[in-house]
C-alpha cells in the first residue's frame, strides 16, 4: 500500500537557523513527489514536484531532494514568514490519487 | 489569473441537511479532485474525475455525491448519510498526466 510520513510532527526554529524536513514513502512506481506550502485556513500552495532519485529543486530558501525512500525539504536561514505547514504527497503507478502524509508544522521565531 | 475557486469560504448547516460546495478551474485542466482535510490527518480523497461526465469514488466517499457536467466545475454534495461532515473540504486540479495538483482555498463546513 502507497504510504507517506513526514517527520517531524513540528519544528520549532529561530530565524537564520538551517533544518530539513523529511517525507519517507512507500510507492509502486513513483510517478511524482510533490511539496507543498499550507498557511492556516488555506489551501495547499505548490512547492516542487520531484520524479526520480537524485533530483533537486530550488526556489528561494527551500531545496528539495529526492532519493528512492524519502525527500528532504531543506530551509536555509529561515524567517518568520516561511513558519506553515509544509505537505509532502507522492503518487503512485496505475492510481489518480495523489497519497499525502499528515505534514510538518514549521514556526520560525524572530 | 488562472486558478481554483472555491465557494462559499465557510458554511454553516444544520444536522439532516444535504448542502451543495462549489468549485470552479480556469485552468483547462481535465482533472479534478476533492479532499478532506481533518486536524492531524493527512488529506483524504473523497472523489475524483479524469474527464467529463465521468468521475470514480475515492477512499471516503460514502455520505458524499458529485458530478462533471462541464469541464470548468465540480461540485460536491454534502449528504444527510455523511456521519460526520463537519471539515475543511479542499478542491484540486491537473492537466490529468503526471504534473501536480494545484488547489482551491478550501471550504469550512461545520455542522450543527
Amino acid at each position: 500500500e502507497d504510504q507517506v510520513t513526514q517527520s517531524p510532527e513540528a519544528l520549532r526554529l529561530q530565524e537564520g537557523e538551517s533544518s530539513s524536513l523529511n517525507c519517507s514513502y512507500t510507492v509502486s512506481g513513483l510517478r511524482g513527489l510533490f511539496w507543498y506550502r499550507q498557511d492556516p485556513g488555506k489551501g495547499p500552495e505548490f512547492l516542487f514536484t520531484l520524479y526520480s532519485a537524485g533530483e533537486e529543486k530550488e526556489k528561494e530558501r527551500l531545496k528539495a531532494t529526492l532519493t528512492k525512500k524519502e525527500s528532504f525539504l531543506h530551509i536555509t536561514a529561515p524567517k518568520p514568514e516561511d513558519s506553515a505547514t509544509y505537505l509532502c504527497a507522492v503518487r503512485g503507478s496505475g492510481t489518480y490519487k495523489y497519497i499525502f502524509g499528515t505534514g510538518t508544522r514549521l514556526k520560525v521565531l524572530a | 489569473d488562472g486558478g481554483i475557486t472555491q465557494s462559499p469560504k465557510y458554511l454553516f448547516r444544520k444536522e439532516g441537511q444535504n448542502v451543495t460546495l462549489s468549485c470552479e478551474q480556469n485552468l483547462n485542466h481535465d482533472a479534478m479532485y476533492w479532499y478532506r482535510q481533518d486536524p492531524g490527518q493527512g488529506l483524504r480523497l473523497i472523489y475524483y474525475s479524469q474527464i467529463v461526465n465521468d468521475f470514480q469514488k475515492g477512499d471516503i466517499a460514502e455520505g458524499y455525491s458529485v458530478s462533471r457536467e462541464k469541464k470548468e466545475s465540480f461540485p460536491l454534495t454534502v449528504t444527510s448519510a455523511q456521519k460526520n461532515p463537519t471539515a475543511f473540504y479542499l478542491c484540486a486540479s491537473d492537466t490529468g498526466k503526471d504534473t501536480e495538483a494545484f488547489f482551491g482555498q478550501g471550504t469550512r463546513l461545520t455542522v450543527v
